[in-house]
């Protein structure tokens, strides 16, 4: 159980457009989903916590208008990247809190490149 | 001092042996701790978790939890190859974040 699946796995854009990532639980609900990236060999790094219904709370140095984000149900969160840059390329993961002692469920990631 | 603090490796050790992986935490009032398994450009995944002093047993896996010394460890026994990855020890906040380490790697040599 405490399935997440996100889409798309991997996307290449274009500078200045914007890019939807979408993360949804699939056998439990996440009443707060996270947001991270992950620059090649580095650890990971919050971004944001969305709870459902509400808005996100953003992590110091995240721009919370380059870094839209949207949790509309229990099973499903959106991160949108606006005008993204080549230095938004990186590996965007998120995760949904589970029941029991709040641990986390990580999607397998998207992968996003600008170019 | 950082939050979670991990050996970044890495920790190299032949097949079958035990893996031995330590994390320490700052915070004294911390109550729950998870191990994630981190595959090269892949996403974490969540091994275990536990909140009382003592072991936890899970198949190869053993959690071992100290918060009188505040440290975390995770021993894999018999450990394969296929172990080979990155190890992250993660400390719930007293909100309902993870305070991530920044791992240890883990190679199992055949």
């Amino acid at each position: 159980g405490a399935v997440v699946s996100q889409h798309p796995s991997w996307v290449i854009c274009k500078s200045g457009t914007s890019v939807k990532i979408e993360c949804r639980s699939l056998d439990f609900q996440a009443t707060t989903m996270f947001w991270y990236r992950q620059f090649p060999k580095q650890s990971l790094m919050l971004m944001a916590t969305s709870n459902e219904g509400s808005k996100a709370t953003y992590e110091q140095g995240v721009e919370k208008d380059k870094f839209l984000i949207n949790h509309a149900s229990l099973t499903l969160s959106t991160l949108t990247v606006t005008s993204a840059h080549p230095e938004d390329s990186s590996f965007y993961i998120c995760s949904g809190n589970g029941r029991v002692d709040f641990e986390q469920y990580f999607g397998p990631g998207t992968r996003l490149t600008v170019t | 001092q950082k939050e979670v603090e991990q050996n970044s490796g890495p920790l190299s050790v032949p097949e079958g042996a035990i893996a031995s992986l330590n994390c320490t935490y700052s915070d004294r009032g911390s109550q729950s701790f998870f191990w994630y398994r981190q595959y090269s450009g892949k996403s974490p995944e969540l091994i275990m978790f536990i909140y009382s002093n003592g072991d936890k047993e899970d198949g190869r896996f053993t959690a071992q939890l100290n918060k009188a010394s505040q440290y975390v460890s995770l021993l894999i026994r018999d450990s394969q190859p296929s172990d080979s990855a990155t190890y992250l020890c993660a400390v719930r906040s007293n909100t309902d974040k993870l305070i991530f380490g920044t791992g240890t790697r883990l190679q199992v040599f055949p």
